[in-house]
């Protein structure tokens, strides 16, 4: 299996600021990595999908990079909507994996 | 507008099958992209543990293999999750995804608590 390592575990963030989130995979991918937001008893919701392809109705204050076994997605200009916890997936080989999740708080 | 619900008891006894269904509107299950069973768990692990393919053909998560078993009822739209002698490990929130690579639909989740 394909181990995630995602990082922080949790962000306290000011409004307005940019925030970044990492995720480092065992091996390479090639860009098979998706970003989604969770917010309590929803469900989860696609933000970024192929590294960097932002979902048709996500702002663009999202955004994503990476290749090979380092990714990242950031939120510029954090909004007070943006609470919530972020998760990356893996989707390049079965059995599909998902990092362990950062909670986003507003200082 | 594609919508996923899933369905079914939020308490098994442990030793016992867990059994949930995942009802598709807005979209044939049969027409395209894998049927998919992901949970979380209470510590916010998530865990990816199998599909459904349009055709029928199935894929599961080897740490569940010999547990699982995931089927479909196409005159219903719907799909089906079977986890046997769940333990109270099992104790998650599952939801059933639509994989158009990646997860791009998902159901609202139902929490399962596997306990005597």
């Amino acid at each position: 299996d394909i181990q995630m390592t995602q990082s922080p575990p949790s962000l306290s963030a000011s409004l307005g600021d940019k925030v970044t989130i990492t995720c480092q995979t065992s091996q390479n991918i090639n860009k098979y990595i998706a970003w989604y937001q969770q917010k309590p008893g929803k469900a989860p919701r696609l933000l970024i999908g192929f590294t960097s392809r932002l979902v048709s109705g996500i702002p663009s204050r999202f955004s994503g990079s990476g290749s090979g076994r380092d990714y990242s997605f950031s939120i510029s200009n954090v909004e007070s909507e943006d609470i919530a916890s972020y998760y990356c997936l893996q989707y390049d080989n079965s059995p599909f994996t998902f990092g362990s999740g950062t909670k986003l708080e507003i200082k | 507008e594609i919508q996923l619900q899933e369905s079914g008891p939020g308490l098994v006894k442990p030793s016992q099958s867990l059994s949930l269904t995942c009802s598709v509107t807005g979209y044939t299950i049969t027409s395209g992209y894998d049927w998919s069973w992901i949970r979380k768990f209470p510590g916010n692990k998530m865990e990816w543990m199998g599909y459904i393919s349009y055709s029928g053909s199935t894929n599961y998560n080897p740490s569940l293999k010999s547990r699982i078993s995931i089927t479909r009822d196409t005159s219903k739209n719907q799909f089906f999750l079977q986890l046997n002698s769940v333990t109270t490990e099992d104790t998650a929130t599952y939801y059933c995804a639509r994989r158009r690579a990646p997860f791009d639909y998902w159901g609202q989740g139902v929490m399962v608590t596997v306990s005597s």
